[in-house]
C-alpha cells in the first residue's frame, strides 16, 4: 500500500458526460500528479501541483482541469467525454516538487466511456 | 526533451533463469531514474531510485544499475511472482518507457 488514495475505482459513463476523480496523497506529501495510461501511450504526465499551486503541465487536453485543495487533496474533471478517453488514471504523490523527490502511485481509476 | 527506451519488450523466463532488462534514457540533465513494477490493472509500485552513474540498488532478487546512458535491472534467479511489467522513468514529471513484460514460468 503506497499510502496514496483514489476514488472511484472504476467510472463508466457515457460520451459527452463529465466525471471527477479523485486523489488523496501520502500523509506529508505536498507534490500531486496525474497520469493517464492507455495501451497504445503508455503512462503519460497530464498535470502536477505542488501546494496548492499548478508547477507543471503535460499532454493535458483542455476538457480536462484539476486542483489541488488546501488539505492537499486533488481532483481530476474530465469533461464532454469521448471514447478515446477511456483509460486509467493514476494519482502519485511526493514530499517535494524535483525531480530527486520519488513519485508514489495510487491504485487507479479505470474510466470506461460508452 | 527527455526520452526512454526500454527493451526488451517482453521477456520469457523460467524459474530460477537469471536476467536482465535495459532501460536507455535521453536527459538534457539526470535527476533521478526511477523503477517502478506494475501488475495488470494495478497502480506501478516504487522499486528504486538512482541518480548517478556508477550507483547500484538492491531488493531481494532484484538489482538496479545506471550509468550515463542506460539503467538495467537485474533479476537473479527469478519467481514466477516476479512476473509483472518494469518501468523505466526519468526525472519530474515522470517520462516513462514502454515498459518490460516479464512471465516466469515455474
Amino acid at each position: 500500500d503506497s499510502g496514496v488514495t483514489q476514488t472511484p475505482k472504476h467510472l463508466i459513463t457515457a460520451t459527452g458526460q463529465r466525471v471527477t476523480l479523485r486523489c488523496s496523497p501520502r500523509s506529508g506529501d505536498l507534490s500531486v500528479y496525474w497520469y493517464q495510461q492507455s495501451l497504445d501511450q503508455g503512462l503519460q504526465f497530464l498535470i502536477q501541483y505542488y501546494n496548492g499551486e499548478e508547477r507543471a503541465k503535460g499532454n493535458i487536453l483542455e476538457r480536462f482541469s484539476a486542483q489541488q485543495f488546501p488539505d492537499l487533496h486533488s481532483e481530476l474533471n474530465l469533461s464532454s467525454l469521448e471514447l478515446g478517453d477511456s483509460a486509467l488514471y493514476f494519482c502519485a504523490s511526493s514530499l517535494g516538487a524535483s525531480g530527486q523527490h520519488t513519485q508514489y502511485f495510487g491504485p487507479g481509476t479505470r474510466l470506461t466511456v460508452l | 526533451e527527455d526520452q526512454v527506451t526500454q527493451s526488451p519488450e517482453a521477456l520469457r523466463l523460467q524459474e530460477g533463469e537469471s536476467s536482465s532488462l535495459n532501460c536507455s534514457y535521453t536527459v538534457s540533465g539526470l535527476r533521478g531514474l526511477f523503477w517502478y513494477r506494475q501488475d495488470p490493472g494495478k497502480g506501478p509500485e516504487f522499486l528504486f531510485t538512482l541518480y548517478s552513474a556508477g550507483e547500484e540498488k538492491e531488493k531481494e532478487r532484484l538489482k538496479a544499475t545506471l550509468t550515463k546512458k542506460e539503467s538495467f535491472l537485474h533479476i537473479t534467479a527469478p519467481k514466477p511472482e516476479d512476473s509483472a511489467t518494469y518501468l523505466c522513468a526519468v526525472n519530474t514529471p515522470l517520462v516513462f518507457g514502454k515498459g518490460t513484460r516479464l512471465s516466469v514460468i515455474a
